[in-house]
C-alpha cells in the first residue's frame, strides 16, 4: 500500500512551458485534492474532486487544470508557467466526506524561471 | 466563512520544555478539528484530530482540546524532544474541503 504517490519529486520550467504533476492513491479514496504551499505559508487549495469524473475550483485556481478520469488518478496541468506559480505542491486523499483525514504526498517542487 | 488562525513562529525550546501553540477558528456549522505535522522535506502527517466540542485529541504525548465557546484548538505537550522540531498546522473540516492555519515552525535544541 504506497498510499498517496507524486512524480516529479522536482522540476525546473521556463516562463511559457506547460507540464503535468502525476498523483496517484492506491486506497480507493473518493476525494482528491491539490495544494500549493509558497515558502514560510500555509497550504492554499488549487482544486478538489469528489470521484471520478467530478472537479471543482478551490481557492488559487487560476493557471492551473484537472482531470479525474478514474478514482485513482488526479494530474495537474500548469499551462504557459508563470514564475509566481513556483511553490511546492502536494496532493491529498481522503476516504469521503465523514472520513475526517486526509493523506498526503510527499510533494513536488516546482520553479519557474 | 471558514478560517484558522494559529500562533506565529518561530518557536524555539530547550528539550523537556512545556509547548503550547495557540490555534484558533472560524467556521460555520459544526467543524472537525486537526493538527497536522511536517517534518523537513515531507508531505504533511495527522498528528491528532477532534471531531466534536469537548473532545481531546492525543497522539506521541501532544494533546489538544476542542473549545467550542472559545473557538480554540490549542496544541500542547508537556516535554518536547528534539524529534519534535518540525511545522506544525491546524486544520478544520467541514467535510469537503480542510482549511489550514499558516503553520507554526519549532525548533528543539538539546
Amino acid at each position: 500500500n504506497a498510499g498517496v504517490t507524486q512524480t516529479p519529486k522536482f522540476r525546473i520550467l521556463k516562463i511559457g512551458q506547460s507540464m503535468t504533476l502525476q498523483c496517484a492513491q492506491d486506497m480507493n479514496h473518493n476525494y482528491m485534492y491539490w495544494y500549493r504551499q509558497d515558502p514560510g505559508m500555509g497550504l492554499k487549495l488549487i482544486y478538489y474532486s469528489v470521484g471520478a469524473g467530478i472537479t471543482d475550483k478551490g481557492e488559487v485556481p487560476n493557471g492551473y487544470n484537472v482531470s479525474r478520469s478514474t478514482t485513482e488518478d488526479f494530474p495537474l496541468r500548469l499551462e504557459l508557467a508563470a514564475p509566481s506559480q513556483t511553490s511546492v505542491y502536494f496532493c491529498a486523499s481522503q476516504g469521503g466526506r465523514l472520513s475526517y483525514e486526509q493523506y498526503f504526498g510527499p510533494g513536488t517542487r516546482l520553479t519557474v524561471t | 466563512g471558514n478560517s484558522v488562525t494559529q500562533m506565529e513562529g518561530p518557536v524555539t525550546l530547550s528539550e523537556e520544555a512545556f509547548l503550547t501553540i495557540n490555534c484558533t477558528y472560524t467556521a460555520t456549522g459544526y467543524p472537525s478539528l486537526f493538527w497536522y505535522v511536517q517534518y523537513p522535506g515531507e508531505g504533511l502527517q495527522l498528528l491528532l484530530k477532534a471531531t466534536k466540542a469537548d473532545d481531546k485529541g492525543s497522539n506521541k504525548g501532544f494533546e489538544a482540546t476542542y473549545r467550542k465557546e472559545t473557538t480554540s484548538f490549542h496544541l500542547e505537550k508537556g516535554s518536547v524532544q528534539v524529534s519534535d522540531s518540525a511545522v506544525y498546522f491546524c486544520a478544520l473540516s467541514t467535510g469537503n474541503q480542510f482549511y489550514f492555519g499558516t503553520g507554526t515552525s519549532l525548533t528543539v535544541i538539546p
